[in-house]
């Protein structure tokens, strides 16, 4: 009865890899967000998808790119990774209406060599 | 761009102490969240406060919007070990759908 999962919890990859990480919502919501959390633990959001379309762009470098085949699944590739990418990684999504309360998936660590 | 500010950092209290954050905001926001993360797990949303002056309870938490909606406190009376973790703010500008989450306030709670 997962709420929203993420694929994989831990990711060791070296400098230069491609790399991507899934994310899956049974929660029946329309929106979708990709949060980065780095060491000092600050949360900040990356990208977000309503209905597989995409509403919130931050600045955040091409080498990411978001996918979201449909509602339920947002996947983030990254390309060409650097040290700086190592953090938590995390998905979330939010029910329709005027709260957008977020429901954050476990995180994936990535972890760049 | 918009920043939101908390402080402190950290706290350390003995069970049974009051435990407040205080979150504030470069711009005027439309509404806050506030979210739970205990240590190796991930935010849970624990509640929004909308309407300028608002002040909502959940057991032992209380929460507080301020006047002008540009700064917001957590209290927490009577500090319990389940209380322990990194409590933080989220604003949202009007119009925007993006959050953004204050620094975060970690708590730690000794028995």
């Amino acid at each position: 009865d997962t709420a929203v999962s993420q694929t994989p919890k831990y990711l060791v990859t070296q400098m230069g890899n491609d790399k991507s990480i899934k994310c899956e919502q049974n929660l029946g919501h329309d929106t979708m967000y990709w949060y980065k959390q780095d060491s000092k633990k600050f949360l900040k959001i990356m990208f977000s998808y309503n209905n597989k379309e995409l509403i919130i762009n931050e600045t955040v470098p091409n080498r990411f790119s978001p996918k979201s085949p449909d509602k339920a699944h947002l996947n983030l590739h990254i390309n060409s990774l650097e040290l700086g990418d190592s953090a938590v990684y995390f998905c979330a999504s939010s029910p329709p209406g005027t709260v957008y309360e977020q429901y954050f998936g476990p995180g994936t660590r990535l972890t760049v060599t | 761009g918009q920043q939101v500010m908390q402080i402190p950092q950290y706290q350390h209290v003995q069970e049974g102490e009051d435990f407040t954050t205080y979150c504030n905001s470069s711009t005027t926001l439309s509404n806050i969240q506030w979210y739970k993360q205990r240590p190796g797990g991930h935010p849970v949303f624990l509640i929004q406060l909308v309407k300028s002056g608002e002040v909502k309870k959940q057991k032992r938490l209380t929460f507080q919007f301020g006047e002008a909606k540009k700064n917001s406190s957590l209290h927490i009376t009577a500090t319990q070990t389940t209380d322990v973790g990194t409590y933080f703010c989220a604003g949202r500008n009007t119009g925007r759908r993006a959050l953004t989450f204050g620094s975060g306030t970690r708590l730690q709670v000794q028995p």
